[in-house]
């Protein structure tokens, strides 16, 4: 199974801060562009907010981004707002499904 | 608007089963495969296992975790998927979500998961 490595576990960032987070495929095993992102705040269910890497689900604000391929992919918010304290999680699809750890954005 | 709705979560005892339900409205529901997952206490998120639809055999995949003891079925003429979850363990106990897998195919490679419910929490204690 291809699992997924997520970094950093938390990060802690102030309103306005350009936030990145990344996730790398495990044993370096291309999932090509097979990676969704999902964020969820407490007490919710996920939301999508990117897929095929780079896609922005609809209704999702345009700060949010992603990139990569292959094994190595980032999120990146533009400027943090405070609606976007929650935790992130990658999702790989190339294989039965996996998430990463997850990332947690605190306000600093 | 596309919504799904879980529902049948509560306390059992361990060893012993319990029916989830996932409900879906507002879009063609037998034309999706359906997926669950689950969340612990404080943890992430695990997928739990997925039904095709029926135009590819209406089969299911499981997670190594649960494959002897959780079944997923569907009906479509009532846009119901169901996870029948048997002798039930203490670290089964999890917030269970459905989800609708956007993948179309057999292999359901390249898809993603939107929406999903509110989820049900299930938790297995004595």
């Amino acid at each position: 199974d291809i699992q997924m490595i997520q970094s950093p576990f938390s990060l802690s960032a102030s309103v306005g801060d350009r936030v990145t987070i990344t996730c790398r495929a495990s044993q370096s095993i291309s999932i090509s562009n097979y990676l969704n992102w999902y964020q969820q705040k407490p007490g919710k269910a996920p939301k999508l907010l990117i897929y095929g890497a780079s896609n922005l689900q609809s209704g999702v604000p345009s700060r949010f981004s992603g990139s990569g391929s292959g094994t190595d992919f980032t999120l990146t918010i533009s400027s943090l707002q405070p609606e976007d304290f929650a935790t992130y999680y990658c999702q790989q699809s190339y294989s039965t499904p996996a998430f990463g750890q997850g990332t947690k954005v605190e306000i600093k | 608007e596309v919504q799904l709705v879980e529902a049948g979560g509560g306390l059992v005892q361990p060893g012993r089963s319990l029916r989830l339900s996932c409900t879906g409205s507002g879009f063609t529901f037998g034309d999706h495969a359906m997926s669950w997952f689950r969340q612990a206490p404080g943890k992430g998120l695990e997928w739990v296992g997925f039904i095709r639809s029926k135009a590819f055999g209406g089969t299911t995949e499981y997670a190594t975790s649960v494959a002897d003891r959780f079944t997923i079925s569907r009906d479509d003429s009532k846009s119901i998927a169901y996870l029948q979850m048997n002798s039930l363990q203490t670290d089964d106990t999890a917030v269970y979500y459905c989800s609708r897998d956007r993948a179309s195919g057999y292999v359901l490679r390249g898809g993603w998961f939107d929406p999903w419910g509110q989820g049900t929490l299930v938790t297995v204690s004595s």
